[in-house]
Parts: C-alpha cells; sequence; structure tokens
C-alpha cells in the first residue's frame, strides 16, 4: 500500500543534543511537509519541499532544518532542542502544492526533551 | 488575522448523532478539509467541500455555507471508534491550509 512512513515513532533527545527525525513516501508525491503539533493545538507548518525546492515559514525558528535528498525522502533536524521542542511531528505529502490538495499524514514521531 | 474556531471538547452517547461545528474568518476562501485524528496518531482525511451544501459520505457528512463562514461534520450511528479530534481546515486566497484546533469527542456507551 502506498504510504507515508515515518521514524522513529518516539524519539527521546537530551536538551541542546541534535536530533533527526525522517519521513519516507511511497506516493511519488511532489510536496512534502513537516509540521508541529502540541497537545490540543493545531498543527504548525514549518516548512515544506516542492521537489527539491524548499519553502520556510515565515515564524520558523533557524533551529529547525530539513532536507530532501530524493522524492522520497524528507528530514526534520532540529539543532539544539529545547524544552519548547517536545511535541508530535507530523510529515505530510500531497501531490501538488496548491492547499486544495489532500494532505497524507504519517503516524508522526512523538519527541520528548529530558 | 486568519481565525478558525472549533468547540473545544464535545460529549456523545454510542448510536446517536453529533454535528461539530466550524466557523472561520480568513482572507478569501478555496475550500475546506476535515480530518479525523485519533490520540496519537495522524490526521486522516474525512472529507472537502467547497461549494455550499450536504455532502453524505456513509456515517459522515460535511455541510458548508460560504456566506455565512460556517461548516459543520455530521457523525451519525456513532461508534466508539468515533473517540477522535476532529480537525477543521480552511483553504485561504493564497492557497495555504488554515488550520483549527481541533474537537475533542466523547463517546459514552
Amino acid at each position: 500500500d502506498a504510504m507515508v512512513i515515518q521514524n522513529p515513532r518516539y524519539q527521546v533527545t537530551q536538551f541542546g543534543k541534535p536530533v533527526t527525525l525522517s519521513c519516507s513516501q511511497t506516493l511519488n508525491h511532489n510536496v512534502m511537509y513537516w509540521y508541529q503539533q502540541k497537545s490540543s493545538q493545531a498543527p504548525k507548518l514549518l516548512f515544506h519541499y516542492y521537489d527539491k525546492d524548499f519553502n520556510n515559514e515565515a515564524d520558523t525558528p533557524d533551529n529547525f532544518q530539513s532536507r530532501r535528498p530524493n522524492t522520497s525522502f524528507c528530514f526534520l533536524d532540529i539543532r539544539s532542542p529545547g524544552l519548547g521542542d517536545a511535541a508530535m511531528y507530523l510529515c505530510a505529502t500531497s501531490r501538488e502544492r496548491q492547499g486544495t490538495d489532500t494532505q497524507y499524514f504519517g503516524p508522526g514521531t512523538r519527541l520528548t526533551v529530558l | 488575522g486568519q481565525n478558525i474556531d472549533q468547540p473545544t471538547e464535545m460529549t456523545a452517547t454510542e448510536g446517536a448523532i453529533v454535528q461539530i461545528n466550524c466557523t472561520y474568518q480568513t482572507s478569501g476562501f478555496n475550500g475546506l478539509f476535515w480530518y479525523q485524528q485519533h490520540a496519537g496518531e495522524a490526521p486522516t482525511f474525512l472529507s472537502y467541500n467547497v461549494l455550499d451544501g450536504l455532502e453524505e459520505k456513509g456515517r459522515f457528512s460535511s455541510f458548508l455555507s460560504r456566506s455565512k463562514g460556517y461548516s459543520y461534520l455530521l457523525l451519525k450511528e456513532l461508534q466508539m471508534k468515533d473517540s477522535a479530534s476532529y480537525l477543521c481546515a480552511v483553504v485561504d486566497s493564497n492557497y495555504q491550509l488554515i488550520w483549527g484546533a481541533g474537537t475533542k469527542l466523547i463517546i459514552k456507551p
């Protein structure tokens, strides 16, 4: 089945220790998104890739970076995690960049910062 | 600013009907999504409305009134597995997706 996969499902890191979250997709979609979602809050878009074109949201902290080495994979790097970065991180894909395209989500990675 | 309003939490009984409302004030409108999100899991697509009216899909229906900036999700014959958060998201004039915080639906036997 075509899908969006995220690894790991649960990640524990220490304050200030870099961490990388990964996402892969078999849908062959052009667009890949990274969202941060805290408990009982709306998902917050961090950035997205349209193919290799990277688009950062204006309020995404510099602490968050992303890489998309090929169509299938996308990584979220948190260079120096703070306690406020503890959240669920959701990867999503869509065929095209227009917001009217349905987004398909992976199961998420829950990040804990100690 | 852009704003999506949904009730924070609702409770309903198994077998009953529940209506989850969403009102929005956005810069333009190009459609509205409803997603279901079980606790600790990813959102999954339920419906997309861009024209006024009711769209039915099995036990779930979604209604849109663009003139009122209003949508609702109607769930019939509630089952325990319907306990989840329901997220409303609006596509604005720039084709950006604006998310609501979601409504947590609790189903009681």
